[in-house]
């Protein structure tokens, strides 16, 4: 069955901080990867997106990893903000399919002052 | 130029009514998305248009559930007789479909509408 399983569920740090959020999947074959980041009562937005072949992906303070051949993918955020507190999700598609885009359930993080 | 919209952004209902939620994707966007996200969990897939083909409609959770578009543009999610568990916010999506490469192109969310069956 694919999946896309997120850790942690839930994370709390403070301001200025560092923290790294995980993204394991079993989706075969493999498409590409992205992180969304979902504020509270809105839609989720793109942050990053990576195909098979590529292993780093920055946007601003956001950088995502991935490692195709243990099917595992990071999402590190730098220099916490405040504006940072939401949920992250990671998304995996398959190929040739635009129906088969699995969801992960998210990490919801929340920045403190 | 207008992202995906979304209307009503809230929705309360009595057990047993029904109710049409509707999505206004981005112009030009031949892909269409429907999903249900309940309380703390992950995006549940419902139902995908993609141009004139025939929908994917292999996440519709029970025969309650439908949807149409029509003219390619806006689309409208039916929910018949609704229960308590269909209480959950409803995201539509709208993206290019998939690329010459069978790549599906990014998503684009709208803000969603919250339903709350009581």
């Amino acid at each position: 069955k694919n999946q896309v399983e997120q850790s942690p569920q839930s994370l709390i740090i403070l301001e200025g901080k560092n923290c790294t959020l995980q993204c394991n999947y079993t989706v075969s074959p493999f498409s590409n990867l992205r992180w969304y980041k979902q504020d509270t009562g809105r839609g989720p937005v793109s942050l990053t997106i990576m195909t098979f072949s590529e292993n780093t992906k920055s946007n601003g303070r956001y950088t995502a990893t991935l490692d195709a051949d243990t099917k595992q993918s990071s999402l590190h955020i730098t220099a916490s903000q405040l504006s940072d507190s939401a949920s992250y999700i990671c998304v995996v598609s398959a190929p040739s399919s635009a129906s088969k885009i699995i969801f992960g359930s998210g990490t919801r993080l929340s920045i403190r002052p | 130029g207008a992202g995906v919209s979304q209307s009503p952004s809230n929705k309360v209902t009595e057990k047993g009514k029904d109710v049409e939620l509707r999505c206004d994707p981005i112009s030009g966007h031949t892909a269409l998305y429907w999903y249900r996200q309940s309380l703390g969990q992950g995006l549940e897939f419902l139902i995908y248009f993609q141009g004139n083909s025939a929908p994917d409609k292999s996440g519709l959770p029970s025969d309650r559930f439908s949807a149409e578009r029509t003219g390619g543009s806006v689309s409208t999610l039916t929910i018949q007789r609704t229960q308590q568990e269909d209480s959950a916010v409803y995201l539509c999506a709208s993206s290019l479909g998939l690329s010459p490469g069978q790549v599906p192109y990014e998503q684009y969310f709208g803000p969603g509408t919250r339903l709350t069956v009581t």
